[in-house]
């Protein structure tokens, strides 16, 4: 088992550009979860999915960003006019998805936008 | 609504001292409760977790109980090792949900 993937480990882009953050849950995961996880604010949620249709994305800013799950084996989280403030560390988990349930985490993907 | 509140850090210790991280927890609803681990460079894993209230969880030397009555889930060791050095989460997740709420983290760094 090889565990939640996320992909690319490191990203910079430059401030208005466009940002693509990979995550593949472990197979046989039907929930799949967004994170970012700042110094100052810790773990924040972002939204999440369940047999890849979007169920709470509570926390996800309104502008800007947007998640996809297109099929079982991987999701998005696209920041479209990246800025400075978005710079962290996105992390994916995924679930199986049953009521007594634990979050696997992936090593996270860290953005920096200069 | 729904939230945890941890010992805010950092927090360093001697090797051979005792931890304490205190977690406290807001919900109306029916929590497991949790604590994970983060080391550098790494997602948050998990350390072990609780699902009902008066029960303890424990594991590689860590603890913490389930106190319903006082909204409580503190982490403890009774001897903390240099590898011990890590950002510890507490979080809860309501039974018939799937997302969590976390602290916001504890850095430990244990000096040898």
């Amino acid at each position: 088992n090889a565990g939640v993937i996320q992909t690319p480990r490191h990203k910079v882009t430059g401030k208005g550009q466009e940002a693509t953050l990979w995550c593949e849950p472990i197979s046989g995961h039907s929930a799949v979860f967004w994170y970012r996880q700042t110094i100052v604010q810790g773990l924040e949620f972002l939204t999440y999915f369940r047999n890849q249709a979007p169920i709470d994305d509570s926390g996800m800013p309104k502008e800007r960003f947007s998640a996809q799950m297109p099929n079982q084996s991987h999701s998005t989280l696209k920041i479209q006019s990246t800025q400075p403030q978005d710079s962290a560390v996105y992390l994916c988990a995924s679930s199986l998805g049953t009521n007594q349930d634990t979050q696997y985490f992936g090593p996270g993907t860290r953005l920096l936008v200069l | 609504g729904d939230s945890v509140t941890q010992t805010e850090g950092p927090v360093t210790l001697s090797e051979g001292t005792s931890l304490t991280v205190n977690c406290s927890y807001e919900t109306k609803q029916y929590p497991t409760l949790f604590w994970y681990v983060q080391y550098p460079g790494e997602g948050p894993q998990l350390l072990f977790k609780v699902p009902k209230a008066n029960e303890k969880g424990s594991n590689r030397g860590f603890e913490a109980t389930y106190n319903k009555e006082a909204t409580s889930f503190h982490l403890q060791k009774a001897s903390v090792q240099e590898s011990d050095s890590a950002v510890y989460y507490c979080a809860l997740r309501n039974t018939g949900y799937q997302n969590f709420y976390f602290g916001k983290g504890t850095s430990l760094t244990v000096i040898p």
